[in-house]
């Protein structure tokens, strides 16, 4: 079984301040990992994602994300801030041994509110 | 390349009544999902396909069905819409890993 938590409902963060958003996960095997983005009324969008190879893995719109299997997490950052930045974070797993099937778990997403 | 759409954008249904929601995807993949989104649950999965002529169940299948006639096109239906059913529809994507989805479709059934 696969599985992903969201520990954070919001995440406040002062424009130009660095931000985290969580995600662990728990996979039988090995994980691939997601972050999406959604913006207000608009689908989700592809940010970045883990396969394997180096633990950080840089995406778009200057976001980056650390992977950990010792923590079992996959924790979203970037450097710098925007209020632009502000939308719902989805992360998103799949278990590399899943038999054939390329269906991820998604978290509840984090809200993050960046103020100017 | 116009990616997924989704058909309507906005639907009002009575209790009892029937719709069928259309997505359409250009990119040739394989995988196709549609997932409702309501506050604080995230993303949960209806059904999905691994292929033209195939479909599956997800984790809340109750209530809705799906078709998959052309690699292109993957229906959901509501035969009975419930108030239970007022939710954000999305559908997306994939040939292996990451996903694409499409706008949305907001339904509300009163």
């Amino acid at each position: 079984a696969q599985s992903v938590a969201q520990p954070e409902d919001q995440v406040n963060v002062a424009e130009g301040n660095p931000l985290t958003v969580k995600c662990t996960y728990s996979v039988s095997g090995n994980p691939y990992l997601f972050w999406y983005v959604q913006y207000p009324n608009r689908g989700l969008q592809f940010l970045l994602k883990y396969i394997t190879g180096d633990n950080l893995v840089k995406g778009s719109y200057g976001f980056e994300a650390e992977f950990n299997k010792s923590q079992t997490s996959f924790h979203l950052k970037k450097p710098s801030a925007l209020v632009s930045d502000s939308a719902l974070y989805f992360c998103a797993v799949r278990d590399m041994s899943g038999g054939g099937s390329y269906i991820p778990t998604f978290g509840r997403g984090t809200s993050l509110i960046v103020h100017p | 390349n116009a990616g997924v759409t989704q058909t309507p954008k906005f639907r009002v249904l009575k209790t009892g009544q029937s719709m069928t929601l259309l997505c359409a995807q250009d990119m040739n993949h394989e995988y196709m999902y549609w997932y409702r989104q309501d506050p604080g649950m995230g993303l949960r999965l209806i059904h999905y396909s691994v292929g033209e002529g195939t479909t599956a169940k997800g984790e809340v299948p109750d209530g809705y069905n799906v078709s998959r006639l052309k690699k292109q096109n993957f229906l959901l239906g509501l035969e009975s819409a419930a108030p239970s059913q007022t939710s954000v529809y999305f559908c997306a994507s994939s040939i292996r890993n990451e996903q694409f989805f499409g706008p949305g479709t907001r339904l509300t059934v009163l």
